[in-house]
C-alpha cells in the first residue's frame, strides 16, 4: 500500500524564522508534487519535482527530492504571515504516471508575528 | 496553465436528494479525470477515476451506486451524489491531467476550485 507521510502535521512559527517540512513516501516514484491549500479553497500547485536531486525554488519556498531516500523537503526561509496555509505533498498512485495522486495528511502552517 | 472549472462551487441540499457536480476542462481535452473528497481538516482522498467512453473506476470503499460518474465528453465529467445524507457533506475536488508544458511528456494534475456540499 502506498503511503505518504508528512511531518510535522502542525507547525507554528514566528515570522522571519526558517523551517523544513518533510515528506516520506513508500513507492518508487521519481516524481513528487507540493501543493498549498488556503481555507475553503482548492489546491494551488507549488512545485513539481520530476527526478532525483531535483531542487526548485519560488520566493521563500524551496523544495527538493531524494528518490533514493524516498524523501522530499519543503524549506521555508524567513517566513511571513502570507505563507500561513496547509501544505500537501503527493505522489502518483501509479508510479510516474502523472495521473491520480496519493496525498500526505498535510502540514498546517501558522506564521505568527 | 490548464484550467479546470467546477460547478456549483457550493450546494446545500436536503437529506435524500441527489446533487450533480460538474467538472470541466476549459482549454484542453481530458480523457481521464479524477474525483477527490476532502473532509474538514483532512487530506484529499481519491474517490474514482472518470474515463471518457467507458465506466468509471472506483476506489475501495466508495459506493459506485451512490456516487455516479459520467464522463460525457472530452471536457466534462459529472459526479452525482444520489440520496445524499449528512455524512456525504464534504469538499469535492476534481482534477484532470495535462502536459506540464507544450510538448512536455510529463503530465501534471490541474485541480478544479472544488464544490462544497452540505447535506441537511
Amino acid at each position: 500500500e502506498l503511503k505518504v507521510e508528512q511531518n510535522p502535521l502542525f507547525l507554528s512559527m514566528q515570522e522571519g524564522k526558517n523551517y523544513t517540512i518533510y515528506c516520506n513516501y513508500s513507492t518508487t516514484s521519481d516524481r513528487l508534487y507540493w501543493y498549498r491549500q488556503d481555507p475553503g479553497k482548492s489546491l494551488e500547485s507549488l512545485f513539481v519535482l520530476l527526478s532525483n536531486g531535483a531542487v526548485k525554488q519560488e520566493g521563500r519556498l524551496m523544495a527538493s527530492l531524494d528518490t533514493k531516500a524516498r524523501l522530499s523537503t519543503l524549506h521555508i526561509t524567513a517566513a511571513v504571515h502570507d505563507l500561513s496555509a496547509t501544505y500537501f505533498c503527493a505522489v502518483d498512485i501509479i508510479a510516474n504516471s502523472g495521473y491520480a495522486l496519493n496525498f500526505g495528511k498535510g502540514t498546517s502552517l501558522l506564521v505568527t508575528p | 496553465g490548464a484550467v479546470v472549472s467546477q460547478h456549483p462551487s457550493w450546494v446545500i441540499c436536503k437529506s435524500g436528494t441527489s446533487v450533480k457536480i460538474e467538472c470541466r476542462s476549459l482549454d484542453f481535452q481530458a480523457t481521464t479525470m479524477f474525483w477527490y473528497r476532502q473532509f474538514p481538516k483532512q487530506s484529499l482522498m481519491l474517490m474514482a477515476t472518470s474515463n471518457e467512453g467507458s465506466k468509471a473506476t472506483y476506489e475501495q470503499g466508495v459506493e459506485k451506486d451512490k456516487f455516479l460518474i459520467n464522463h460525457a465528453s472530452l471536457t466534462l465529467s459529472t459526479l452525482t451524489v444520489t440520496s445524499a445524507h449528512p455524512e456525504d457533506s464534504s469538499f469535492y475536488i476534481c482534477s484532470a491531467p495535462a502536459p506540464l508544458a507544450e510538448f512536455s511528456s510529463y503530465n501534471e494534475q490541474f485541480f478544479g476550485p472544488g464544490t462544497r456540499l452540505t447535506v441537511l
